[in-house]
């Protein structure tokens, strides 16, 4: 099976500015996670979905964070406006049903890294 | 979720067997021990997983105490491509929450 898609893979944007991820979870997988790691710290929860709805969100550090994933696939996040302290690596995950079991796992993507100047 | 601990370096020789310790006590009963790894930047790359029965695949080995307090992580023949940071996290039905893991340097 393919695994989890992020793009762009790099992005350099001005402060102020607004950048859009993405990140294509494996087909079939209900629950789709977004982390982020900024340099020199832990990688750190940001939200969860249980196909189109947001499960948990308790990591979003702020109103300029915005998550979508309509229709249960993709998702994106979009940081509006981006400030410096956003730069780091976005990384997506996702995973099967809880109610099939986790057999697999949770998938990650290559991550997306975003660098704000 | 519980928390776990894990030595925050570990040094291994080619060709040996690396043994990555996680104490997690207060590990809850429907809580499940996952072990993870970050290659560099690359994504966290997933290892094995288990619940209570120790379990092993192609890449790992995963024993587990009988009262779910520890955890070992064996990977049977190190190899260089095998130096990473280690993560051990414990999770139910929600998202993983990273520590700051075992960077394991694996020594020619």
């Amino acid at each position: 099976e393919a695994g989890v898609t992020q793009f762009p893979s790099h992005s350099v944007i001005e402060k102020g500015q607004t950048v859009t991820l993405r990140c294509d979870p494996i087909s079939g997988h209900d629950n789709l996670y977004w982390y982020r790691r900024v340099m020199g710290k832990e990688i750190k929860f940001l939200l969860h979905f249980v196909k189109e709805s947001k499960q948990d969100e308790s990591g979003m550090p702020n109103n300029r964070f915005l998550a979508e994933r309509t229709g249960g696939t993709y998702s994106t996040l979009k940081v509006q406006p981006a400030e410096l302290e956003d730069s780091g690596v976005y990384f997506c995950a996702s995973s099967r049903s809880w109610d099939r079991g986790l057999d697999y796992g949770y998938t990650f993507g290559s991550g997306t890294r975003l660098t704000v100047v | 979720d519980a928390k776990t601990t894990q030595p925050t370096s570990m040094d291994c020789a080619e060709g040996r067997a690396a043994n990555l310790p996680c104490n997690h006590s207060t590990i809850s009963g429907n809580e499940y021990v996952y072990w993870y790894r970050q290659i560099h930047s690359q994504g966290p790359q997933y290892i094995i997983h288990g619940l209570k029965n120790n379990e092993t695949n192609e890449m790992a080995s995963l024993i587990i105490t009988e009262d779910r307090k520890s955890s070992t992580l064996i990977l049977p023949h190190a190899t260089l491509r095998d130096t990473a940071v280690y993560y051990c996290i414990v999770a139910g039905r929600r998202a993983l929450t990273f520590g700051s893991g075992t960077r394991l340097q694996v020594q020619p």
